[in-house]
Formats: C-alpha cells, sequence, structure tokens
C-alpha cells in the first residue's frame, strides 16, 4: 500500500512566522503536486515537482522535492493571513496511466 | 471558462435512499475522477474514467456506481446509502503531460445519511 504521511497534521501560527510542512513516502513518486484547498471549495494545484532534489518558488512558498523522489518539503516565509487552508500533497505513479495519491492534508492557521 | 462543475452542493439523504452526483468539465479532457474527502483521511479515489467509454475502480468503490456519459460528463451514484457514505465528494478531471498529471476539482457535494 502506497501511503504519503503529512506532517504536522495541524499548524497554528502568528502572522510574519516560518514554517515547514513535510510529505513522506516509502514510495518513489514520477512527480508530487502540491494543493491548497480552501474551505467549500475543491483542491488548486501550486505547484509540481519531477525532479530529485528540485525546488520552486512561488512568491514566499518554496517547495522542494527529496533526492530520491520519496518526500517532499512546503517552506512558507512569512506567513500571512490569506495563507490560511488546507494544504494537500498528492504523488503521481506512472503505471502505464498516471496514479495519484493524497496525503491527508495539513491544516494552516495563521492568526493576524 | 467554467473549469468542473458538481451538482449538488449540499445533500441529504436518509439510509436507504439513492442518489446521483453530477460532474460535468469544459476543458476537453479525457480523464475524469471522483474522490471523497474524510477527516483526517485525505482525498481516496472512488472511481474514475481515463476516456470516454471506460471506467475503473479506485481504492474505495464499494456502494458506488458510475457512468461516463461522454466526454464532458462522469455521474456518480450511490443506489442505497448508508451514514459511512457522509462525506464530501469532488469531481476532477486531468490531461497528463509529461511525467505529471494536473488535477481540476469542482467545488464539492457534502452529504450526509442519516
Amino acid at each position: 500500500t502506497q501511503l504519503l504521511e503529512q506532517s504536522p497534521q495541524f499548524l497554528s501560527i502568528q502572522e510574519g512566522e516560518n514554517l515547514t510542512v513535510y510529505c513522506n513516502s516509502s514510495s518513489v513518486f514520477s512527480s508530487l503536486q502540491w494543493y491548497r484547498q480552501e474551505p467549500g471549495e475543491g483542491p488548486v494545484l501550486l505547484v509540481t515537482v519531477v525532479t530529485g532534489g528540485e525546488v520552486k518558488k512561488l512568491k514566499r512558498l518554496t517547495f522542494q522535492f527529496g533526492d530520491a523522489r520519496k518526500d517532499s518539503s512546503l517552506h512558507i516565509t512569512a506567513a500571512q493571513t490569506g495563507d490560511t487552508g488546507l494544504y494537500l500533497c498528492a504523488g503521481s505513479i506512472n503505471t502505464g496511466g498516471f496514479k495519484t495519491i493524497f496525503g491527508a492534508g495539513t491544516r494552516l492557521f495563521v492568526k493576524a | 471558462n467554467a473549469g468542473v462543475t458538481q451538482t449538488p452542493k449540499f445533500q441529504v439523504l436518509k439510509t436507504g435512499q439513492s442518489m446521483t452526483l453530477q460532474c460535468a468539465q469544459d476543458m476537453n479532457h479525457n480523464s475524469m475522477y471522483w474522490y471523497r474527502q474524510d477527516p483526517g483521511m485525505g482525498l481516496r479515489l472512488i472511481y474514475y474514467s481515463a476516456s470516454e467509454g471506460t471506467t475503473d475502480k479506485g481504492e474505495v468503490p464499494n456502494g458506488y456506481n458510475v457512468s461516463r456519459l461522454n466526454k464532458r460528463e462522469f455521474s456518480l451514484r450511490l443506489e442505497s446509502a448508508a451514514p459511512s457514505q457522509t462525506s464530501v465528494y469532488f469531481c476532477a478531471s486531468s490531461e497528463p503531460t509529461g511525467l505529471n498529471e494536473k488535477l481540476f476539482f469542482g467545488s464539492g457535494t457534502q452529504l450526509s445519511v442519516l
């Protein structure tokens, strides 16, 4: 069974603080995606990382794919209240067609 | 551009009732999916359709049926709803590009089975 474990499950921080969310698995993925989900809405893709060791930046968000393509991290610098939401990692495996599995998510609350 | 549209947004059923969740996408994607989202368990795949005319079971298919009506539409049916099917349901579509797959999600259906 392929599992993606995210940590922490919940995070409550003050505006301006930095944070890191982790996504770990024993499986090797073709790619890994990070999604953000707001209440009452579906997840929206933030970024896809494909190459082991790859680092991508999206404004204050930095995403890294592990060298072995089994894990990833999301780092947010100087969090803002608008960053509040559920962050989901998802790993894709190419088995002829794509199979995507999701982590349980990290619920982030940024206080003003 | 509407993307992925799901109906209804909310639904309450009694145990044993049936219903169909509707989903349509206007992005000309081949692949469509139904997921359920439960607290602490992330998104779990119920059924998917890699192309028009094909459907396959996902991780948690029991108690559900699907129909890929055409390229745009993919419906999910609960024949006899059970309380364990209380969840938030998401439809998604995708078009693989190279080594990855970008999923586009609808806004979800919150279903309660009493």
